[in-house]
């Protein structure tokens, strides 16, 4: 079964730093997204992406956060100079389309920590 | 903004028992998806509901969406510890980018 995978499960970082989270979206998916979930809140969404530019993003994704697809596999999100309140579970999704009833998949999850 | 709500946070209930799960928003969603979430693991989608009134069945789980679709229930019959977990709303946001936006979840525990 095609699933969605993420690289790596978890991530340490000290604060200032920058981390790039990975992703491999399903294959034939053409949908990108990215969200996160502070630990006891809820799933945020950041950033969707589609035709390799972002189609809508959230006021979390400042200027610190970008998203490429460098190869057409990968899906990255990059978070320039992190800090303490970045520290979240990040998930990657796809769809095979942007419409309202397509499944998005979700990637088991990075989780984040910043020191 | 659109908020979706769900109630209650927790849920904690012996085997056999029935139980309801609510997602309630003051927006209009073009569908809801209900998920479940293990702990490390990222959401995976239960049900799609898209046309106000909607009624699936996934087993012993029924969701509905209601008729105005700003709002949807979960009702799963003779509960069981396998279906401990998270269970998360998300509606369909405005644009047509995919976005989902998420209820903050239902904890539920079944007690053998």
């Amino acid at each position: 079964e095609p699933e969605v995978t993420q690289t790596p499960s978890h991530q340490v970082t000290q604060m200032g730093q920058e981390v790039i989270l990975r992703c491999v979206p399903i294959s034939n998916h053409l949908y990108f997204y990215w969200y996160r979930q502070i630990l006891g809140q809820k799933v945020e969404f950041l950033v969707s992406f589609y035709n390799n530019e972002i189609s809508e993003k959230s006021e979390i994704f400042d200027d610190q956060f970008s998203v490429e697809r460098p190869d057409g596999s990968n899906f990255t999100l990059k978070i320039r100079s992190t800090k303490l309140e970045d520290s979240a579970m990040y998930f990657c999704a796809s769809a095979g389309t942007g419409r309202v009833e397509t499944e998005a998949f979700f990637g088991q999850g990075t989780r984040l920590t910043v020191v | 903004t659109q908020l979706l709500e769900q109630s209650p946070q927790f849920l904690s209930i012996q085997e056999g028992e029935n139980l309801t799960v609510y997602c309630n928003s003051s927006s209009v969603f073009s569908s809801l998806q209900w998920y479940r979430q293990e702990p490390g693991e990222g959401p995976v989608l239960l049900v799609t509901v898209v046309t106000g009134g909607e009624v699936k069945k996934l087993k012993r789980l029924t969701f509905q969406f209601g008729d105005a679709r700003k709002d949807s229930s979960l009702h799963i019959t003779a509960a069981q510890p396998g279906d401990t977990g998270l269970y998360l709303c998300a509606g369909a946001g405005s644009g047509n980018t995919g976005k989902l936006i998420f209820g903050q979840g239902t904890t539920l525990q079944v007690k053998p």
